[in-house]
């Protein structure tokens, strides 16, 4: 199975700061690498497809970049509807996998 | 605009299969260029894909291989559905249930709204 490791794990920022998430691949999954916001009690919502294809209706404060083992979420300026958990994943082989979530809180 | 409606219970014995239903509007289970997938979310918040179903004149499935001897994911094209059992439950598999669909191979874009099933004589 193909590993996704997300860091940080939990990260503290302020409205208005640029925010990066980290992810990594155990091995190459070309770009097929999604990104997922979620909030407690809710089921996620994918933000990004193909590592940087922004889905319709997100805002363009999120961006993804990446190829190959490492990938990024970039959040320009952080906005109160952003405090929650995000996740990668790769669609490049089965099983499926799931990074293990990065938690955005409130500094 | 696609729902995904899900249904089933949310106590389950051990020993005992795990049935849940996901009912589709909006897209049909038989679109050519959509997939069908389970996944579940543990207690501890880690997210695991199950398996999925799609149509490409024929019916194919694929399947995790840490549920693949116990687990059949099946459409209903009449009643616009598909479905979820995986058998032989013990409390390691107590999760919130998530049936959802992809479209072009894996960026999962609708999702039901969850179903915590919990594994507990």
């Amino acid at each position: 199975d193909i590993q996704m490791t997300q860091s940080p794990s939990t990260l503290s920022a302020s409205v208005g700061d640029r925010v990066t998430i980290t992810c990594r691949a155990s091995q190459s999954i070309s770009n097929w690498l999604a990104w997922y916001q979620q909030k407690p009690g809710k089921a996620p919502k994918l933000l990004i497809s193909k590592a940087s294809s922004l889905e319709s209706g997100v805002p363009s404060r999120f961006s993804g970049s990446g190829s190959g083992t490492e990938f990024t979420l970039t959040i320009s300026s952080l906005q109160p509807d952003d405090f929650a958990t995000y996740y990668c994943q790769q669609y490049d082989s089965y099983p499926w996998t799931f990074g293990q979530g990065t938690k955005v809180e409130i500094k | 605009q696609v729902q995904l409606q899900q249904s089933g219970p949310g106590l389950v014995k051990p020993s005992q299969t795990l049935s849940l239903t996901c009912v589709i509007s909006g897209d049909s289970v038989s679109r050519n260029t959509a997939a069908w997938n389970w996944m579940r979310q543990s207690p501890s918040g880690g997210l695991e894909w199950l398996g999925r179903t799609s149509y490409r004149s024929k019916w194919y499935n694929a399947y995790a291989e840490s549920v693949k001897s116990r687990i059949t994911i099946s459409p209903d094209t009449s009643k616009n559905q598909f479905s979820l059992q995986l058998r032989s439950v013990t409390p390691e598999d107590t999760a919130v249930y998530f049936c959802a669909r992809d479209m072009a191979g894996g960026a999962i874009d609708y999702w039901g709204q969850g179903t915590l099933v919990t594994v507990s004589s």
